[in-house]
């Protein structure tokens, strides 16, 4: 699976729009991007995933740039319960799990 | 509609106890997968089952054993539970289509004294 790169930590005001960035340089073409989050103590949650197009839910919006080497989860109104550690991963198809690095912990402020 | 259940929720064991996690799915997934998380780690794969009647190590399944017991249900024993076992474990599913995404339960917090 493609390594990926993202900051430790983020802020972003209440109400605004939240943008986490995710480098994944060495992606491999049949390898998809996927979003989870994790809120204090529970467990992960899905966010979103694509593979080349842009993606949007009712969560959040999945931009990912033509050479497929980063992308962008973007939060559209920040609330406070948004406050999580933020994981980008990169997999491509089989069962065998994903790889979850350290993630962005991002603080919605009030 | 339960999701992805996991008992206990809590435990407390001694060094050289045995336990078993149990973990639930009523979504009808194949594939299960048992994760541990330590303070600011991100989650390691021990275990996962592709489908029923099968299981595979993950990254750190040593000191772990599994049991698919059926569609429903991962079971993940520690046989002499250690204190670097002391962790946070989630139990995931995921249906059978190729890049289907994971879903999590809560955890179960173990400590090993």
């Amino acid at each position: 699976d493609a390594k990926t790169t993202q900051p430790p930590s983020m802020d972003c005001a209440e109400g605004r729009a939240a943008n986490l960035p995710c480098n994944h340089s060495t992606i491999s073409g049949n390898e998809y991007v996927y979003w989870y989050r994790q809120i204090h103590s529970q467990g992960p949650q899905y966010i979103i995933h694509g593979l080349k197009n842009n993606e949007t839910n009712e969560m959040a919006s999945l931009i990912i740039t033509e050479d497929r080497k980063s992308s962008t989860l973007i939060l559209p109104h920040a609330t406070l319960r948004d406050t999580a550690v933020y994981y980008c991963i990169v997999r491509g198809g089989g069962a065998d799990g994903l790889t979850f690095g350290k993630g962005t912990h991002l603080i919605i402020q009030p | 509609n339960a999701g992805v259940t996991q008992t206990p929720k809590f435990q407390v064991l001694k060094t050289g106890q045995s336990m078993t996690l149990q973990c639930a799915q009523d979504m009808n997934h194949n594939s299960m997968y048992w994760y541990r998380q330590d303070p600011g780690m991100g989650l390691r794969l021990i275990y996962y089952s592709a489908s029923e009647g099968t299981t595979d190590k993950g990254e750190v399944p040593n000191g772990y054993n599994v049991s698919r017991l059926n569609k429903r249900e991962f079971s993940l024993r520690l046989e002499s539970a250690a204190p670097s076992q002391t962790s946070v474990y989630f139990c995931a599913t995921r249906s059978a289509g190729v890049n289907s995404p994971l879903h999590f339960g809560n955890g179960t917090r173990l400590t090993v004294t």
